[in-house]
């Protein structure tokens, strides 16, 4: 079983559907991120969380909301889908102190 | 505005040459470094990393450099095999912010 999973790994959806991607890690690690692919801008950061209790803004956060239920889950949620939302998103851990990131498989959105 | 940039979007090499991977940014205060390789499908998977005071790490067939005046980071890769062909992204933090930045990604290809 991979260490961070994320659901569903494929969704296509309408525009002004709201939609939660979740992901759940066994790595026991504190930091979790969200983070988006696209073409020729690369991954770049959503939210991340330290802990339950700390939550922090990426940078492209607008449209975007993020839920941290436990130490191992962190969902982010589209409230209201747009099309420039399509795109390959990927959830990351990591352990205290410098090191690196681990991503889980990815969920690949598209919005209509 | 981007901070970190991999200006190649793309790469093609020989099997059995050396490939050069180029990360340039715009912040000093970053001081770790890392390379992530991903490929088709896949979340990107940890290669190697460096640290500010550190100019050069070596792991394998893998070195990263690290021109800290120039805010330039490079990763080669020699003898490059086919398997090696991914996208490669560089990511950067700064110490006790544990917010990691992306390159764009550039995509290599190994020739047979």
């Amino acid at each position: 079983d991979a260490d961070v999973t994320q659901t569903p790994r494929n969704r296509i959806t309408k525009t002004g559907k709201r939609i939660m991607l979740e992901c759940s890690q066994t790595k026991g690690h504190d930091r979790m991120y969200w983070y988006r692919q696209d073409p020729g801008l690369g991954l770049r950061l959503i939210y991340y969380s330290f802990d339950v209790k700390d939550i922090n803004k990426g940078e492209i956060s607008d449209g975007y909301s993020v839920s941290r239920q436990a130490q191992a889950k962190f969902s982010l949620s589209l409230e209201s889908a747009i099309p420039n939302q399509t795109a390959l998103y990927f959830c990351a851990t990591g352990s205290t102190g410098f090191g690196e990131l681990f991503f889980g498989e990815g969920s690949r959105l598209t919005v209509l | 505005d981007q901070q970190v940039k991999q200006n190649s979007p793309s790469l093609s090499v020989q099997e059995g040459r050396i490939s050069i991977l180029n990360c340039d940014y715009t912040n000093s205060m970053f001081d770790y470094f890392l390379w992530y390789k991903k490929y088709p499908a896949e979340g990107p998977t940890f290669l190697i990393s460096i640290s500010s005071i550190k100019d050069k790490n070596e792991d394998g067939r893998f070195t990263v450099f690290l021109n800290k005046s120039a805010k330039h980071l490079s990763l080669h890769i020699v003898p490059s095999q086919p398997g090696d062909s991914a996208v490669y992204f560089c990511a950067l933090t700064t110490s006790g912010t544990y917010k990691y930045i992306f390159g764009t990604g550039t995509r290599l290809k190994v020739l047979a």
